[in-house]
C-alpha cells in the first residue's frame, strides 16, 4: 500500500545551519508530493508541493525536488531560523483519491 | 478568503458520551476529509466526502461516522466513546474533484480529550 518514511526526530540545530528532513515514499501509480509544517497547537499549513517526477517545491527558503528513481522527496533548507522550529510532515496522495498519507513527522528545534 | 474553520477547538468528554465535530471548508471547496493526530499513530485518515457523499473511509471503526451538507459543512460524530479517542482531530478541504493538483487545506482542529 501507499507510506510516506520520514527521518526520526527531533532534530536540533543551530540558527544558520543548514536542513534536511529525510523523506521517501511507496505509492502505486503517480503521486503528487507535499511537505506540511505544524506549530504548536495549531493545525497544518502546506510548506510546498511537486506534481510530478523532477519537479522542485519551494517556498520560503525551502526546497524539495521529486525523485522518482529514489522515491524520495527530502526537504532542505540552507540557514534555519528560530522561527523555523516546528513539526515537519511529508505526504503524498494519488491520483483519483483525496486521501493523503502522512509521515510521522519530524519535531525541529531551532537554537539561537 | 476565509480559511477551514473548526469547532469547538476543545472538547473534553467522558467515556461512553457521543460527540460531534463541525467543520466549515473554503467557500467553494467541495471535498472535506477527516484525520486523527495522535502521539502514537501520528495522522490517520478517516474519511472523505465530496457533494454529500462518503468517497473513501479509513479504517476506523463504525463508531466513528460522518456527513457532508449541500452547503459542503461536514460534521464527525464519535459514539460510545473511549480513553483512545483522545486526539486532535483535522478537517482538511479541497477544491478539486480528484484532480492531480489537489491540495488540502486544514483547520486548526479540535482537541478531544476523553476522561
Amino acid at each position: 500500500g501507499d507510506s510516506v518514511t520520514q527521518m526520526e526526530g527531533p532534530v536540533t540545530l543551530s540558527e544558520e545551519a543548514f536542513l534536511t528532513i529525510n523523506c521517501t515514499y511507496t505509492a502505486t501509480g503517480y503521486p503528487s508530493l507535499f511537505w506540511y509544517v505544524q506549530y504548536p497547537g495549531e493545525g497544518l499549513q502546506l510548506l510546498l508541493k511537486a506534481t510530478k517526477a523532477d519537479d522542485k517545491g519551494s517556498n520560503k527558503g525551502f526546497e524539495a525536488t521529486y525523485r522518482k528513481e529514489t522515491t524520495s522527496f527530502h526537504l532542505e533548507k540552507g540557514s534555519v531560523q528560530v522561527s523555523d522550529s516546528a513539526v515537519y510532515f511529508c505526504a503524498l496522495s494519488t491520483p483519483h483519491f483525496n486521501k493523503f498519507y502522512f509521515g510521522s513527522g519530524t519535531k525541529l528545534n531551532v537554537k539561537p | 478568503k476565509a480559511g477551514v474553520t473548526q469547532t469547538p477547538r476543545y472538547l473534553i468528554k467522558t467515556r461512553g458520551q457521543q460527540v460531534t465535530l463541525s467543520c466549515s471548508p473554503i467557500s467553494g471547496h467541495r471535498s472535506v476529509s477527516w484525520y486523527q493526530q495522535t502521539p502514537g499513530q501520528g495522522l490517520q485518515f478517516l474519511f472523505e466526502y465530496f457533494s454529500e457523499t462518503q468517497r473513501n473511509k479509513g479504517n476506523f471503526p463504525g463508531r466513528f461516522s460522518g456527513r457532508q451538507f449541500s452547503n459542503s459543512r461536514s460534521e464527525m460524530n464519535v459514539s460510545t466513546l473511549e480513553l483512545g479517542d483522545s486526539a486532535l482531530y483535522l478537517c482538511a478541504s479541497s477544491s478539486e474533484n480528484r484532480g492531480l493538483n489537489t491540495e488540502a487545506f486544514f483547520g486548526q482542529g479540535t482537541r478531544l480529550t476523553v476522561v
